[in-house]
C-alpha cells in the first residue's frame, strides 16, 4: 500500500515570490506520482505527472516538480506565483501494478497581493 | 478529446431521501471510473471504482452504492441519505493500466438537511 504526506496544510506567499509545496510518499513498490490543483467548487485538474525518466517534471501554469527517490519526495515548485495560483494542491501516488491513486490531504496556497 | 460530465452541480436533500448522481465520459472507450467524496480538511476518499460494465468495487462500507449500466456511465446512489453523507462528490475516469492519471469532473456539492 502507498501513503502520501503533504507537510503543510496552508502556505501563504506574496505575489511574484517563489513557492515550494512539499510531498513525501511511502511505498514498497515503484511509484507513479502526480500533482493536482483544485480551485474552489471545482474538480481536480492534473498539473503534472512523473512516470519514469527525468526526475524533473514540468507541468502546466509554470509549475515543476522533482522526484527524489532517496528522500521519497515529490515537491512542487514555481519560481514566481500569481494571484490566480491561489488554490488547493494535492499530491497523489500510484504503485506499480495499480491504477488507484492515493491522495494527500492537500495544501492550500494563498497568494498575497 | 475526452470529456467528463457530472450532474447536478449542487443538491440539497432531506435526511432519509434517496440519491442519484450521474457521471458520463465522452471520447474514450472502456475507461476506469471512480467515485470520490471530499470532506473539508480530509482529502479525497475513494468510494467506488469500476473497470468495466457491471463491475463495481467498493472501498468503504456505507449506505451508498454505485452502478455502471453502460460503458461510459457511472451512477452513485443511496436509498436513504444520512447527515454524514454531506460533502463534495467527484467522479473521475482514467485509461486502463498502471500509471495513468485520473481526470475529474466538476463535482456535486451535496447538502443534507
Amino acid at each position: 500500500a502507498q501513503s502520501v504526506t503533504q507537510l503543510d496544510s496552508q502556505v501563504p506567499v506574496f505575489e511574484e515570490a517563489p513557492v515550494e509545496l512539499r510531498c513525501n510518499y511511502s511505498s514498497s513498490v515503484s511509484v507513479y506520482l502526480f500533482w493536482y490543483v483544485q480551485y474552489p467548487n471545482q474538480g481536480l485538474q492534473l498539473l503534472l505527472k512523473y512516470l519514469s525518466g527525468s526526475t524533473l517534471v514540468k507541468g502546466i501554469n509554470g509549475f515543476e516538480a522533482e522526484f527524489n527517490k532517496s528522500q521519497t519526495s515529490f515537491h512542487l515548485r514555481k519560481p514566481s506565483v500569481h494571484i490566480s495560483d491561489t488554490a488547493e494542491y494535492f499530491c497523489a501516488v500510484s504503485g506499480a501494478g495499480s491504477y488507484q491513486l492515493t491522495f494527500g490531504k492537500g495544501t492550500k496556497l494563498s497568494v498575497i497581493p | 478529446s475526452q470529456t467528463i460530465h457530472q450532474w447536478p452541480a449542487t443538491l440539497v436533500q432531506p435526511v432519509g431521501s434517496p440519491l442519484s448522481l450521474e457521471c458520463t465520459v465522452e471520447g474514450t472507450s472502456n475507461p476506469n471510473l471512480y467515485w470520490y467524496r471530499q470532506a473539508a480538511g480530509r482529502g479525497l476518499q475513494l468510494l467506488f471504482y469500476s473497470v468495466g460494465i457491471g463491475q463495481i468495487s467498493s472501498e468503504v462500507p456505507q449506505n451508498l452504492s454505485a452502478s455502471r449500466p453502460q460503458d461510459r456511465q457511472f451512477i452513485l446512489s443511496s436509498k436513504k441519505l444520512l447527515l454524514s453523507d454531506s460533502g463534495f462528490y467527484l467522479c473521475a475516469w482514467s485509461l486502463g493500466g498502471e500509471g495513468q492519471p485520473q481526470h475529474f469532473g466538476d463535482g456535486t456539492r451535496l447538502s443534507i438537511l
